[in-house]
């Protein structure tokens, strides 16, 4: 079965720094890969998805993730970083059209 | 805009109770799916729903846990009884059968077990 590792728990920065937020999985077959976002007090939401055709996806507020097949990476990427971007970010993967396994999380906590 | 929505957001109760969570999805999403995220982990996966019929109930506590969605539109989770170590976010989520990947998730209901 998939798993998926979240190598950094927490994550300070200062607002305006570039980040990332690394993810690796665990598959013997082929997988679709996703990153939620969880801000405070608020459910989780789909920021990004890797599905098939390009490696790199983006989302609509400037983060950015890179499917690596050799290294089963999937990181997460932002240039630079809003205070708004303070959140929980959960890297998840799927082998097929149903189950979603997530990772740990890892908390981003952007400072001024 | 369209949420999922769920109750109670917060449940505190003592051992051996029971307790139940309600979700109701998206209209129209045909699959449901309940979560349970424990402080410092991720979500983990406890049952599937598509439309009525379970897909996957592999990692629900059967001994303790129950899970239905009669109608195929809202569902219910239930503990009986509750124990210590169910402490624990509970979330529901649900998607379109159509728009693979994209999970709507409500906001939880946090369960506590004194």
């Amino acid at each position: 079965a998939q798993s998926v590792t979240q190598l950094d728990s927490q994550v300070p920065v200062f607002e305006e720094a570039p980040v990332e937020l690394r993810c690796n999985y665990s598959s013997s077959v082929s997988v679709y890969l996703f990153w939620y976002v969880q801000y405070p007090n608020q459910g989780l939401q789909l920021l990004l998805k890797y599905l098939s055709g390009s490696t790199l996806v983006e989302s609509i507020n400037g983060f950015e993730a890179e499917f690596n097949k050799s290294q089963t990476s999937f990181h997460l990427r932002k240039p630079s970083v809003h205070i708004s971007d303070t959140a929980e970010y959960f890297c998840a993967v799927s082998e097929n059209n149903n189950d979603m396994r997530f990772g740990a999380g890892t908390r981003l906590t952007v400072k001024p | 805009e369209a949420e999922v929505a769920q109750s109670p957001r917060y449940k505190i109760t003592e051992k051996s109770q029971a307790v139940a969570f309600w979700c109701d999805p998206i209209s129209g999403h045909a699959t449901l799916y309940w979560y349970r995220q424990i402080l410092g982990q991720g979500p983990e996966l406890l049952v599937q729903f598509q439309d009525e019929s379970v897909v996957d109930d592999s990692q629900l506590p059967k001994d303790r846990f129950s899970a239905e969605r009669l109608k195929g539109v809202d569902s219910t989770l239930k503990i009986q009884p509750a124990e210590l170590g169910d402490s624990a976010m509970y979330l529901c989520a649900s998607r379109d059968r159509l728009r693979w990947g994209e999970l709507f998730f409500g906001e939880g209901s946090r369960l506590t077990v004194l």
